[in-house]
């Protein structure tokens, strides 16, 4: 049992590129998100799932895109990175909304 | 607006003092309030409140939640160095958003020798 896994756990992008965040648990949760944290600021929420082929937008979902299309994976795209997506991102996933989010490892994700 | 503010946003102290760390939230249709520790790497579940005036405790951990009054606290009792931490607090809701977990900023304590 992995937990939440997330890869890579290092990135460094140029302006401009594209690229998918990778994110799977294998406890069969149906829950999963996406936050960036950022000095100072806390997690922010960026996107989150509630079941295979359910997703919503959370606080700061411009620049991002998801899909969920089996129970473990919950892939993040950056459609162009920009500089201001320099930050860490963890993803997260729960049996439900009555229980806690177990978080990922992290990924840190540098833009040029 | 669902806002979740934590203060104090820093905190210095030394071993052995007791903390209280403080977690406000506005939201209508309230599901849970979550803690969190996070060191150098990802968070790590602490309490989960739903119920007013219940508190849940942990070694020299403990929180409680007002729901009247839209807080929670965090205690931390005999400090020690491996309690230097930012702590955050995390509000879930019913409604059109549920399951949307929304964070304050954290609080960063540091425990001195």
């Amino acid at each position: 049992n992995a937990g939440v896994t997330q890869t890579p756990k290092f990135q460094v992008l140029k302006t401009g590129q594209s690229m998918t965040l990778q994110c799977a648990q294998d406890m069969n949760h149906e829950y999963m998100s996406w936050y960036r944290q950022d000095p100072g600021m806390g997690l922010r929420l960026i996107h989150y799932s509630v079941g295979a082929g359910i997703t919503d937008q959370g606080e700061v979902p411009n620049g991002y895109n998801v899909s969920r299309s089996t129970t473990e994976d919950f892939p993040l795209r950056l459609l162009s990175a920009a500089p201001s997506q320099t930050s860490v991102y963890f993803c997260a996933s729960s049996p439900g909304l009555s229980y806690e989010q177990y978080f990922g490892p992290g990924t840190r994700l540098t833009v040029t | 607006e669902d806002k979740v503010v934590q203060s104090p946003l820093s905190l210095v102290v030394h071993e052995g003092d007791t903390v209280t760390l403080n977690c406000s939230y506005e939201v209508t249709n309230f599901r849970s309030l979550l803690w969190y520790k996070q060191e150098k790497k990802a968070p790590t579940f602490l309490f989960m409140l739903t119920s007013s005036g219940i508190e849940k405790k942990s070694g020299r951990l403990s929180s409680i939640l007002d729901k009247k009054e839209l807080f929670s606290i965090l205690n931390i009792t005999a400090t020690q160095t491996g309690d230097s931490a930012i702590y955050l607090c995390g509000r879930m809701n019913y409604g059109g958003s549920q399951g949307n977990l929304i964070f304050g900023k954290g609080t960063k304590l540091s425990v001195k020798p």
